[in-house]
């Protein structure tokens, strides 16, 4: 049972538009979620947070958006850049007693064209 | 400050053969975590450890076993190899057992045959 879900698996943008990725979640413990920026042979590596009390954390060119009632986040790359082509995973993080559960998502590889 | 760091890279076993995976975590951080990421997969929790006891657990058997020292670098060790187990294994490090960001080493593949 896949409890974070990104339900497209490739995106494709032209440079300088908005990249738009989304994620929904079906576990309402989860306070916390992520997404992690992941380039071919790399760890992944932490892009932005957002807390469940929070509907909107924006970071330069990254804003993240929580939708708490319809389970939903997404992540808004304006304006996108060749270099942010890489493979997108949305992370939802709850309290697991004395240590964080962080469940994935399967990924949105991002393909940016000049 | 130096990042968290994996060896080796990349490796090959056969079934039934033992490996052990190291990870070396980011400067100030006491946490390490090890996650499995099967091809096409987000990656999967395996174990937490926080100041060298095991601190949670993921849906992994036994022969899925860790160590953490106390310079806080870390090791997975997998018994028994099968197919399925190959994988990029993937390290983590965060500053506490209850933080919410960790952050990750460049991963170790592993081909099973």
């Amino acid at each position: 049972d896949q409890q974070v879900k990104q339900n497209s698996p490739s995106l494709s943008v032209q440079e300088g538009r908005i990249s738009i990725l989304n994620c929904d979640y079906t576990n309402s413990m989860f306070d916390y979620f992520l997404w992690y920026k992941k380039y071919p042979a790399e760890g992944p590596t932490f892009l932005i947070s957002i807390s469940s009390i929070k509907d909107k954390n924006e970071d330069g060119r990254f804003t993240v958006f929580l939708n708490k009632s319809a389970k939903h986040l997404s992540l808004h790359i304006v304006p996108s850049q060749p270099g942010d082509s890489a493979v997108y995973f949305c992370a939802a993080s709850l309290n697991a007693g004395n240590n964080r559960k962080l469940i994935w998502g399967l990924g949105t590889s991002l393909a940016v064209n000049p | 400050e130096t990042g968290v760091t994996q060896s080796p890279t990349h490796l090959i076993k056969t079934r039934g053969q033992q490996v052990t995976l190291r990870c070396s975590s980011q400067s100030g951080h006491n946490t390490v975590s090890w996650y499995q990421q099967a091809l096409g997969q987000g990656p999967q929790f395996i174990f937490q450890y926080y100041r060298e006891e095991e601190n949670g657990r993921g849906n992994f058997p036994p022969r899925f076993s860790g160590l953490q020292f106390p310079n806080y670098s870390s090791e997975l060790n997998v018994n028994a190899l099968e197919l399925d187990d190959s994988a990029l294994y993937l390290c983590a490090s965060s500053p506490g057992g209850n933080e919410k960001t960790q952050y990750f080493g460049p991963g170790t593949r592993l081909l099973v045959l």
